[in-house]
């Protein structure tokens, strides 16, 4: 299977501080994304990162490839209780639809 | 959620029923997708279709079933043959020229009685 696996599976911070989940993978990619999904929602595109890309940066979030080690992390600065929630990797490889993680849920404590 | 609706919210099936989740989008969006997500899983795709009156199994299309009639609408249904469809049922879009992002809906919820 080509689905991505987020590690932690949860994490607690506390407000203002930063909050780095991870992704792998088990195949070559085309590009990697990240969604957000708050409680009982849909999910939200966060950003993408191509597999020729090592790092991308959208507002308070930074992106990192290694396609070395089929590998991706999620950095949130500066974090705020708005951004509790699950985040998921996304992965794409050729033509081939979206394969998904199974998530880290954030919580961040005011 | 962006241009994409689902309803209903929350749906309740009797044994041995068909029930149909909607979903329209208003982004002039060429392909839709339908994906299933249990408790703290992620999504696995039930089917997709990437131009009207044409649609593809995903990796679970087994008691669900499809239809692509108008560009903006892609309609699933759960039937009689799906044992376990309480889950959490999202539908996604994505442009022709944006293949690779989804955008998606607020999801239905699909609970058995």
């Amino acid at each position: 299977s080509q689905q991505g696996e987020e590690d932690p599976q949860a994490l607690s911070i506390q407000e203002g501080e930063n909050a780095t989940m991870n992704c792998s993978y088990k195949t070559s990619i085309n590009n990697l994304q990240w969604y957000r999904q708050n409680s009982g929602r849909g999910l939200v595109h966060l950003i993408l990162i191509r597999s020729n890309e090592r790092e991308k940066h959208s507002g308070r979030l930074r992106v990192t490839l290694d396609t070395s080690k089929k590998s991706s992390s999620l950095l949130i600065t500066a974090s705020r209780a708005a951004d509790t929630a699950s985040y998921f990797c996304a992965t794409r490889a050729g033509a081939n639809n979206l394969f998904f993680g199974t998530g880290t849920r954030l919580t961040v404590i005011p | 959620d962006g241009g994409i609706t689902q309803s209903p919210k929350y749906l309740f099936r009797k044994e041995g029923q068909n029930v149909t989740l909607s979903c329209e989008q208003n982004l002039n969006h060429d392909a839709m997708y339908w994906y299933r997500q249990d408790p703290g899983q992620g999504l696995r795709l039930i089917y997709y279709s990437q131009i009207v009156n044409d649609f593809q199994k995903g990796d679970i299309a087994e008691g669900y079933s499809v239809s692509r009639e108008k560009k903006e609408s892609f309609p699933l249904t759960v039937t009689s043959a799906q044992k376990n469809p309480t889950a959490f049922y999202l539908c996604a879009s994505s442009s022709q020229t944006t293949w690779e992002t989804q955008y998606f809906g607020p999801g239905t919820r699909l609970l058995v009685l």
